[in-house]
């Protein structure tokens, strides 16, 4: 069936650091590519997209590129602030019928001023 | 509000009691998605509605979880005679369209716990 995995975390890094969180996937056919990030205290909030090879989504800063040929969708930020720390998680829509999004397991990311 | 709404946001339940949690998609979203999160893990799927049609329950773990949305609008998950591992975030998405091209927006969740 469909999956996605995540880098474990947690991932804990110094303001204006360099960041990726790193995303494979297995499906069949051509899924939609999804990170979503659940600040503390609050629900889930779509972060950026892609919904073919060689998208690339971005939004704040956070950018993601779906890689077919190494079925990955790995997200990266040249420069985290103490306001990026959240839980990441990378998640697919195979889009077959049902919508359903299938998720990673999450990452957390904290970082420190 | 704007967003997606579920209520309550905390539940408490004795094991083998019956609980209701209920969800307000945004007005207009066709689809609706229930996923439960269990504590470290990410969500996982349990039933989807295209207006007031289940078409897909192949996630609800057991024939103690009941959804319904029977006006396409509002819809509510039944547990029935919970258990302790049913203790999860439950969390309500709803969508504008069917095709899969619009994302999903989450509510909140409902915190449930089992004693």
């Amino acid at each position: 069936g469909d999956s996605v995995t995540q880098m474990e975390g947690p991932v804990t890094l110094s303001e204006e650091a360099f960041l990726t969180i790193n995303c494979t996937y297995t499906a069949t056919g051509y899924p939609s590519l999804f990170w979503y990030v659940q600040y503390p205290g609050e629900g889930l909030q779509l972060l950026l997209k892609a919904t073919k090879a060689d998208d690339k989504g971005s939004n704040k800063g956070f950018e993601a590129t779906y890689r077919k040929e190494t079925t990955s969708f790995h997200l990266e930020k040249g420069s985290v602030q103490v306001s990026d720390s959240a839980v990441y998680f990378c998640a697919l829509s195979a889009l077959r019928g049902s919508e359903k999004l299938v998720f990673g397991k999450g990452t957390k990311l904290t970082v420190n001023p | 509000g704007a967003g997606v709404s579920q209520s309550p946001r905390y539940k408490v339940a004795k094991r083998g009691q019956d609980v209701a949690l209920r969800c307000d998609p945004i007005s207009g979203h066709v689809s609706l998605f229930w996923y439960q999160q269990a504590l470290g893990q990410g969500p996982e799927f349990l039933t989807y509605f295209q207006n007031e049609a289940q078409l897909d329950k192949s996630g609800l773990p057991s024939d103690r979880f009941f959804a319904e949305r029977p006006e396409g609008s509002v819809s509510t998950l039944k547990i029935q005679r919970t258990q302790q591992e049913d203790s999860a975030v439950y969390l309500c998405a709803s969508s504008l369209d069917e095709q899969g091209h619009q994302p999903q927006h989450f509510g909140d969740g409902t915190r449930l716990s089992i004693l």
